[in-house]
């Protein structure tokens, strides 16, 4: 099965850059991915990494590391609007034949003035 | 585009009654999937299809039927409500995993 840590809260001022770790334990990884969910809506998508190293999209980054079993997601210049919970998802290839995600239960994120 | 869509919104169930959640996408995406949060908990899949016709089970499908008869729709059907079915149920659809899967609004639902 696959199973995966990250921080249930992370606070930060706005302006800040903050971090929110993912580590994870699979069988067959093929690929980790992130949410970011704000209160009452639907999960969006934000990141995939499949390979090691850094995928920077604006303000958003994500990392991976697929010996250390370990990504993250970097946020730069807060602002309140990324107050939200965010979720990392791992893909399985020896589990339904890859075609499963498995989320971790999600990092809220508070960003205050 | 619509992108996907569920309805109802909210829902209040007694035990043991039968309901069917509705979701349907109109980006011809082959891959949807169902998934159920409850408070300080990530996502679960209940039951995912590759394509109209193929369905399979995810982490936590008893309970829970689904089926497949065209690319657009994918319906869940609780069989005999429980309370420990209270929960949000999001459908979602993506063209392919790994690519981007895109989530419906949710369905609230309560089971007395």
């Amino acid at each position: 099965g696959q199973s995966l840590e990250q921080p249930s809260e992370v606070t930060a001022v706005e302006g800040a850059i903050v971090q929110i770790n993912c580590t994870y334990q699979t069988s067959g990884f093929y690929g980790l991915s992130w949410y970011q969910q704000h209160d009452g809506g639907a999960p969006t998508f934000l990141s995939y990494n499949a390979l090691d190293g850094l995928e920077e999209t604006g303000r958003f980054s994500s990392f991976l590391s697929r010996s250390d079993s370990y990504g993250y997601l970097l946020l730069q210049e807060l602002q309140m609007k990324d107050s939200a919970s965010y979720f990392c998802a791992v893909r399985d290839m020896l589990t339904g034949g890859g075609n499963k995600l498995t989320f971790g239960t999600g990092t809220q994120l508070k960003v205050e003035l | 585009n619509a992108g996907v869509t569920q309805t109802p919104k909210f829902q209040v169930l007694k035990t043991g009654q039968s309901m069917t959640l509705q979701c349907a996408q109109d980006m011809n995406h082959e891959y949807m999937s169902w998934y159920r949060q409850d408070p300080g908990m990530g996502l679960r899949l209940i039951h995912y299809s590759v394509g109209a016709g193929i369905t399979d089970q995810g982490e936590v499908p008893n309970g829970y039927n689904v089926s497949r008869s065209t690319t657009e729709d994918f319906p869940l059907r609780l069989l005999s409500a429980a309370p420990s079915q209270t929960s949000v149920y999001f459908c979602a659809s993506a063209y392919t995993l790994p690519g981007e899967q895109f989530f419906g609004p949710g369905t609230r639902l309560t089971v007395l």
